[in-house]
């Protein structure tokens, strides 16, 4: 299958300083990429459609100032946490697919943010 | 957009026995519906999917069945072992997930 490349896979940081994650498709490109946030043992939390060359489609409840979401190309898609405060600590994944919906997602290996 | 509810949450059962998970969607038009297992810090990993054309599909101890007019499909997995405990996901759609199930198998 694809593969999509998250990094990184874990990150302490400061309250108030920013932290940018990365999530890479490897061997395909990708039109769209998805942010998850996920709280232990529960649900993935669908928080933005990254569209390549184009403003994201940011999920009801979801802060786009404090999450900035950047598609600069068809292999990359960053999620940066600015000002960043403990309640922000979670696991944060994305996924990408190869073709249109009524395809398999395939998921980074997920980026645990931690806020101290 | 659509909206997909699974039930239950939680789910224990003893080794060898089987396990059924539930999810049910709103959107009439949605025609993919795949499993995904999370184990614990992992990334999901898709186990099995159907599409609206087929009712049933199996692969060794898993299936899952699909009733379009119902709008509802469910994950089957038999002769349960310890290595099935994790957390799994249904989907509608390559982005619309239900809320998880966390399944653990009792030795």
């Amino acid at each position: 299958g694809a593969v999509v490349s998250q990094h990184p896979s874990w990150v302490i940081c400061k309250s108030g300083t920013s932290v940018k994650i990365e999530c890479r498709s490897l061997d395909f490109q990708a039109t769209t990429m998805f942010w998850y946030r996920q709280f232990p043992k529960q649900s993935l939390m669908l928080m933005a459609t990254s569209n390549e060359g184009s403003k994201a489609t940011y999920e009801q409840g979801v802060e786009k100032d404090k999450f900035l979401i950047n598609h600069a190309s068809l292999t990359l898609s960053t999620l940066t946490v600015t000002s960043a405060h403990p309640e922000d600590s979670s696991f944060y994944i994305c996924s990408a697919g190869q073709g249109a919906g009524g395809t398999e997602a395939f998921f980074g290996q997920g980026t645990r943010l931690t806020v101290v | 957009g659509e909206n997909v509810e699974q039930h239950p949450s939680t789910l224990s059962v003893q080794e060898g026995d089987s396990a059924v998970i539930k999810c049910t969607y709103s959107d009439s038009a949605s025609n993919y519906f795949p499993w995904y297992k999370q184990e614990l810090g992992k990334r999901p990993q898709l186990i099995i999917d159907i599409r609206s054309n087929v009712g049933e599909k199996k692969d060794q101890r898993i299936a899952v069945t699909l009733n379009k007019t119902a709008k509802h499909f469910s994950l089957h997995i038999t002769e349960t072992q310890p290595e099935d405990s994790a957390v799994y996901f249904c989907a509608a759609g390559q982005f619309y997930f239900g809320t998880g199930t966390s399944l653990t198998v009792i030795p």
